[in-house]
């Protein structure tokens, strides 16, 4: 079974507006949260990340939301530029010890 | 500080045979998982090893194993290749088991069956 979904395996945006990226999971163990960004033919680059015990984390144009109750996260891109073009890859993980779950990406577009 | 390296970066072996990949982890990391990136799917967990034991298994067989060595490196093996064994091999490594820390990933193995 998938623990980490990422339902829409494409999004298309102009640059400038706001990108949202979707994940939910379905393990209530997992308590640590991860946006990965990837381009072709390189491995995964760490981007954000939220411990279960906040609900948003912002590091410039990137902000995290965490709803708990929903088992729902969300990458928000403000403001949206062509370099951010590439497959965003939402992962989880306990504290306990589990490895390092991910989801199938989203591959994100974004237009000039 | 180095990252993340892995070896080979292209391998091409034929239908029957067994590779060897491997990784070296950021200096002091002492947890490595292997990921599975076949065409047109996400990252598929493999294994994770943490100070030289294996903490988990992903949903794969068993011709796919291997271990970590007493330095933190890691070998992956594939016996019996598949031609669906074609995919993108990654490795990352964290600081510790567990807690709130990312992993930093290698640029990967291009694994072609033939």
């Amino acid at each position: 079974d998938q623990q980490v979904k990422q339902n829409s395996p494409s999004l298309s945006v102009q640059e400038g507006r706001i990108s949202i990226l979707n994940c939910d999971y379905t393990n209530s163990m997992f308590d640590y949260f991860l946006w990965y960004k990837k381009y072709p033919a390189e491995g995964p680059t760490f981007l954000i990340s939220i411990s279960s015990i906040k609900d948003k984390n912002e590091d410039g144009r990137f902000t995290v939301f965490l709803n708990k109750s929903a088992k729902h996260l969300s990458l928000h891109i403000v403001p949206s530029q062509p370099g951010d073009s590439a497959v965003y890859f939402c992962a989880a993980s306990a504290r306990a010890g589990t490895a390092l779950i991910f989801g199938k990406g989203t591959t994100l577009s974004v237009s000039s | 500080e180095a990252g993340v390296t892995q070896s080979p970066t292209h391998l091409i072996k034929t239908r029957g045979q067994q590779a060897t990949l491997r990784c070296s982890p950021i200096s002091g990391h002492t947890s490595v998982y292997w990921y599975q990136q076949a065409l047109g799917l996400g990252l598929q967990f493999l294994l994770w090893y943490d100070e030289g034991e294996e903490r988990n298994r992903g949903n794969f067989p068993p011709r796919f194993s291997g271990r970590q060595f007493p330095n933190y490196s890691s070998e992956l093996n594939v016996n019996a290749l598949e031609l669906e064994d074609s995919a993108l091999y990654l490795c990352a490594s964290s600081p510790q088991w567990g807690g709130d820390t990312e992993a930093f990933f290698g640029q990967g193995t291009r694994l072609t069956v033939v």
